[in-house]
């Protein structure tokens, strides 16, 4: 089974400056996706940022990027010139190739100050 | 705008009836659906996998009996939590995914068992 891992409970950034937030995951597949969600207080899930297992170069969305290392199983999203509206719960999700059935880390909860 | 739609947002119910929430997709049709549950600051718990036209595939430790699931199309699949109790109430969210294999959620629908 797959499992999913964020070891980082909370993290803070000042506002404007650069964050990384850390997931590794484990799986038999080679094929598979990972994404990378937010989740405001309004608790509705806010795709922040996607990665294809077969593609080697890292996904990019404005300020949100990641750092996929395949062979490691890591993938880290690193959020520039954080904005206060960036504070939430962020949640990195492994899915299988098939109709996107997901396994979700623990979350990440992060602070951003002004 | 909102390509999969879940409804209602908010409900109360008195315990011992049942509620239905539906997870509608908007902008593609989707063969699977996945309804998760959510407690205060914990991850998404997968609950189980609603396919078109059959039944739902439900996740260890999940009662058929209590959360029924009826994908009735390919743009609907409803969550009917039966004779509710307290202990149910709680944050549940659907998912689909399009053929892109991208995953999007609902808004998600807070029941309150009184």
């Amino acid at each position: 089974a797959q499992t999913v891992t964020q070891s980082q409970p909370e993290m803070s950034v000042q506002e404007a400056e650069t964050v990384t937030l850390s997931c590794t995951y484990d799986t038999s597949e080679s094929d598979y996706y990972l994404f990378w969600y937010k989740q405001p207080p309004s608790r509705q899930m806010i795709l922040v940022i996607r990665q294809e297992a077969y593609k080697q170069q890292n996904a990019t969305e404005n300020r949100f990027s990641v750092n996929f290392q395949k062979a490691a199983k890591s993938f880290s999203l690193k959020i520039s010139d954080s904005q206060l509206g960036d504070a939430a719960m962020y949640f990195c999700a492994y899915t299988n190739t098939n109709a996107g059935k997901s396994t979700f880390g623990d979350g990440t909860t992060l602070t951003v100050k002004p | 705008g909102a390509v999969v739609s879940q409804h209602p947002s908010w409900v109360i119910c008195k315990s011992g009836t049942s509620v239905k929430i539906e997870c509608r997709s908007l902008d593609f049709q989707a063969t699977t659906m996945f309804w998760y549950r959510q407690f205060p600051k914990q991850s998404l718990m997968l609950m189980a996998t609603s396919n078109e036209g059959s039944k739902a595939t439900y996740e260890q430790g999940v009662e058929k009996d209590k959360f029924l699931i009826n994908h009735a199309s390919l743009t609907l699949s409803t969550l009917t939590v039966t004779s509710a109790h307290p202990e149910d109430s709680s944050f549940y969210i659907c998912s689909a995914a399009n053929t892109g294999n991208t995953i999007y959620f609902g808004e998600g629908s807070w029941l309150t068992v009184v």
